[in-house]
């Protein structure tokens, strides 16, 4: 079974502060993706990784950075939290281009 | 235009009724197709897989009709544990991502 881990389920925050929200597989997937989730909006794609130190800017970038060091962590930085990134963060992970796995989720607050 | 379209519903049907959704895409150099479920604050999880010759998983029924572009999910016999929004997601081969886009979801709800 493929497994997927996220840093925290979670996270309450100010505005400013740098966030770190983490993901871990364990499958050797070579492509990890991250979204955020907010009702009505689906999920959106912020920023994806095909291989370690690689990254390609998803559909709503600004506001994130994110770093890949290892294969199996895909890492998404908040470098100045604001109120509207206040969103359920998904990470995914999977294989060429078949179907994604998810992590459990980490619902972010910026207060 | 949204780029894949689903119907937000909800849809709210009796136990033991058959319930269908379709998804629409956009993009006709599309390859991969999935249905994914999603329980309330939960992940989405991986439902099944479409094929082109369509597949069935139990009370589960997948189709894919690339004339038309669109895929459908059949639920027969639903159970209150059906209960769920099941997102359709797509691969579009010609963007060079490997991400899947997703629709926004069809919230289904069954009633005893």
């Amino acid at each position: 079974d493929v497994k997927v881990t996220q840093s925290s389920r979670y996270l309450v925050k100010r505005t400013g502060e740098k966030v770190f929200l983490e993901c871990v597989q364990d499958m050797d997937h070579e492509n990890m993706f991250w979204y955020r989730q907010d009702p009505g909006l689906g999920l959106r794609l912020i920023y994806f990784s095909y291989d370690v130190k690689m990254k390609e800017k998803g559909d709503i970038p600004e506001g994130y950075s994110v770093s890949r060091e290892k294969k199996e962590r895909f890492s998404l930085i908040l470098e100045s939290a604001s109120t509207n990134q206040t969103s359920m963060y998904l990470c995914a992970s999977s294989s060429s281009t078949r179907e994604q796995f998810f992590g459990p989720g980490t619902r972010l607050t910026v207060l | 235009r949204k780029e894949v379209e689903q119907d937000p519903g909800p849809f709210n049907v009796p136990e033991g009724a058959t319930v269908a959704f379709n998804c629409t895409y956009s993009n006709s150099a599309s390859q991969s197709f999935f249905w994914y479920r999603q329980d309330c604050r939960k992940e989405p999880k991986l439902l099944m897989s479409v094929y082109s010759s369509g597949n069935e998983d139990g009370r589960f029924t997948a189709q894919l009709n690339r004339a038309s572009q669109y895929i459908s999910l059949l639920i027969r016999d639903s159970k209150l544990s059906d209960s769920a929004t099941y997102l359709c997601a797509v691969n579009f081969m010609d963007t060079g991502r490997r991400a899947l886009t997703f629709g926004s979801g069809t919230r289904l709800q069954v009633q005893p």
